[in-house]
């Protein structure tokens, strides 16, 4: 089984909608984390939580909010979706030891018409 | 502010020659390289990394190498195999309010001619 699930794989919303990414993960890291993939721009943070009562913004959080449920989960909400929030969105998590490697789930393909 | 660059957006290499991509950086604070290997329909996954106190490490096929001076690394690998199609991330990471603050390149994506 996957260390880091993502759910849903792939969404198709439209404009304004509301929607919920969630990540969970069996790793047992309390480090979680939100990139988004565009292509040229490479991965680009948009939030991270060390713990639970730990969220902290990233370089790109305008029009994101994050919830950390539990050690475990980690769900990223797009309050109005737009267009230009379509990309591929990635969890990833971390120990915090040495140079701290990420472990990232398989992504999310969210289109927003 | 791009602080890591990777300038080769696609690279192309016969199966069994040797695979060269290159990443250069702006931020001297940067402490810890990483390359992060990605297939398609997946998340990256990690390589290999090298402390910015070495000039070179090794693992298998795959060695990366800094110069600090022209802060600039590269990732070789030897010999390239069709499996190692794949977007390569290069990453580097540097302390910030406790933790280590990863910036990630845009990737080069590397087809492996069988």
């Amino acid at each position: 089984d996957a260390d880091v699930t993502q759910t849903p794989r792939n969404r198709i919303t439209k404009t304004g909608k509301r929607i919920m990414l969630e990540c969970s993960q069996t790793k047992g890291h309390d480090r979680m984390y939100w990139y988004r993939q565009d292509p040229g721009l490479g991965l680009r943070l948009i939030y991270y939580s060390f713990d639970v009562k730990d969220i902290n913004k990233g370089e790109i959080s305008d029009g994101y909010s994050v919830s950390r449920q539990a050690q475990a989960k980690f769900s990223l909400s797009l309050e109005s979706a737009i267009p230009n929030q379509t990309a591929l969105y990635f969890c990833a998590t971390s120990d915090g030891q040495g140079w701290d490697e990420q472990f990232f789930g398989p992504g999310t393909r969210l289109t927003v018409l | 502010d791009q602080q890591v660059k990777q300038n080769s957006p696609s690279l192309s290499v016969q199966e069994g020659r040797i695979s060269i991509l290159n990443c250069d950086y702006t931020n001297s604070m940067f402490d810890y390289f990483l390359w992060y290997k990605k297939y398609p329909a997946e998340g990256p996954t990690f390589l290999i990394s090298i402390s910015s106190i070495k000039d070179k490490n090794e693992d298998g096929r795959f060695t990366v190498f800094l110069n600090k001076s022209a802060k600039h690394l590269s990732l070789h690998i030897v010999p390239s195999q069709p499996g190692d199609s794949a977007v390569y991330f290069c990453a580097a990471s540097a302390p910030a309010g406790g933790y280590q603050k990863v910036t990630f390149g845009t990737g080069t994506k590397l087809q492996v001619i069988p």
